[in-house]
């Protein structure tokens, strides 16, 4: 059975701090998809990142790099300089790939930026 | 290009009466997903599509929820009758099946519903 583990439930920061957000996922899979979501207070779910489990470089968009660690079942998320708009809850996903399945979810890291 | 579209975003109902709630997927996409999320469970599977054919529906709770998709571009999921533990936000979401994309799911709005 697939599970996902968000440890943190929740995180708060000072504005320009950087923050991580860990994941640490298990699958009998050797192909499985990893993936990251950004559930702002408006609702909706964004797409921010997938990652297939045969690439473990690590991957940087702005201030958003992701650090990928098999070894360790790792999928952990670094927000660099935060700023306000980055308060959100952000989710972890984990798929077993081979097609389109369902994704499984962690329960979610409340990120919270204050000003 | 259009995104998910989920409707109603909000419905408000009493315990015993239907509810239908619809989704259109990102055209071209094959693949469509239903989820629940509540505040106990987070966020789960319900069931999910493939080319319009119901693929794995073992996260639908019981007997009184259903989900169809009568073609590519939509689909419903009922719940009949609804109760007050059905009260949670509805996501619909839709995957392409092209080699470089394969399970990036795109969700919906959502669908707030409120059982009372």
């Amino acid at each position: 059975a697939q599970k996902v583990t968000q440890a943190q439930t929740e995180i708060s920061v000072v504005e320009k701090e950087d923050v991580t957000l860990d994941c640490v996922y298990e699958t009998r899979d050797t192909t499985y998809y990893l993936f990251w979501y950004k559930q702002p207070p408006s609702g909706e779910l964004v797409f921010l990142i997938r990652r297939n489990s045969f690439d473990e470089q690590n991957e940087i968009s702005g201030r958003y790099s992701w650090n990928f660690q098999k070894s360790t079942s790792s999928f952990n998320f670094t927000i660099t300089a935060s700023q306000v708009v980055d308060s959100a809850v952000y989710f972890c996903a984990l798929s077993d790939g081979g097609g389109a399945d369902g994704l499984t979810f962690g329960k979610g890291t409340h990120l919270i930026i204050q000003p | 290009d259009a995104g998910v579209i989920q409707s109603p975003r909000h419905e408000v109902t009493e315990m015993g009466q239907e509810v239908t709630l619809r989704c259109k997927p990102i055209s071209g996409h094959n693949s469509l997903f239903w989820y629940r999320q509540t505040m106990m469970r987070g966020l789960e599977l319900l069931i999910y599509f493939n080319n319009n054919v119901p693929i794995d529906d073992s996260g639908m709770p019981e007997d009184r929820f259903s989900a169809k998709m009568p073609n590519a571009s939509f689909s419903t999921l009922k719940i009949q009758p609804s109760e007050p533990r059905d009260s949670a936000v509805y996501f619909c979401a839709s995957s392409p099946s092209n080699r470089e994309e394969t399970d990036t799911q795109y969700f919906g709005p959502g669908t707030r519903l409120t059982v009372l």
